[in-house]
């Protein structure tokens, strides 16, 4: 089952506005959106936001997500040392009937 | 709050099999879908399994099909995964999360090695 593309790593200066990107089709991204998640080394995974773009509650407001057609994006603005960490996207598909993941992202913050 | 709680997992020999459980709390579990996602050892996360919040439908992926399901007892609040003919490329922290992915537990490692 493919899953979804995203860029291995991303690299950028404290308090820089970095934006990571998800790419599907038009049977999972582009049907309900993405939802974003972040894992730091030998945690599970944090919801950060939900399909429909919005934040669960206690998610800072620097973050903010957005879709265009296939593609997702979370952005995160004035990075922190805190925001160093494995970043992935995932969907529902509707014609596979699975959810997939991207293959995740790794943000450094320099 | 909401908790999860996955245990059931350890190492395991080629071919064998396990029952990994995942105690929910602090949320109506019936009333919502739940998910299996796994992550081996260095890789990214893997979606497993997701059932309906009254086990009406459960869906498996392609690499699990067939000898891994998916299964809940809604009176004890208690999501399972049968894992079966273990294969090496199985071992993985597997994870339980709530139907939006807004809740994870802290995952089991189940090791296949002989």
């Amino acid at each position: 089952q493919a899953g979804l593309t995203q860029p291995p790593s991303v690299s950028k200066g404290l308090r820089q506005t970095a934006t990571l990107t998800c790419t599907g089709n038009s049977n999972n991204v582009g049907d309900q959106g993405a939802a974003w998640l972040q894992q730091h080394q030998g945690h599970p995974p944090k919801l950060l936001s939900y399909r429909n773009n919005s934040r669960p509650s206690g998610i800072s407001e620097r973050l903010s997500a957005s879709r265009s057609g296939n593609t997702a994006s979370l952005t995160i603005t004035g990075l922190q040392p805190e925001d160093e960490a494995d970043y992935y996207c995932s969907a529902w598909d509707r014609s596979l009937n699975v959810w997939v993941f991207g293959g995740g992202t790794k943000l450094t913050v320099l | 709050q909401v908790q999860l709680v996955e245990s059931g997992g350890g190492v395991v020999q080629p071919g064998r099999s396990l029952r990994l459980s995942c105690a929910a709390s602090g949320f109506t579990f019936s009333n919502h879908d739940m998910h299996w996602v796994r992550q081996a050892p260095g890789k990214g996360l893997e979606w497993v399994a997701v059932i309906a919040y009254d086990g009406s439908y459960k869906f498996h992926a392609d690499s699990v099909k067939g000898r891994f399901t998916i299964s809940r007892d809604n009176s004890r609040n208690t999501l399972y995964l049968e894992v079966n003919s273990l294969r090496a490329e199985d071992t993985a922290v597997y994870y339980c999360a709530k139907d939006q992915q807004d809740s994870w537990g802290q995952g089991t490692l189940v090791t296949v090695s002989s």
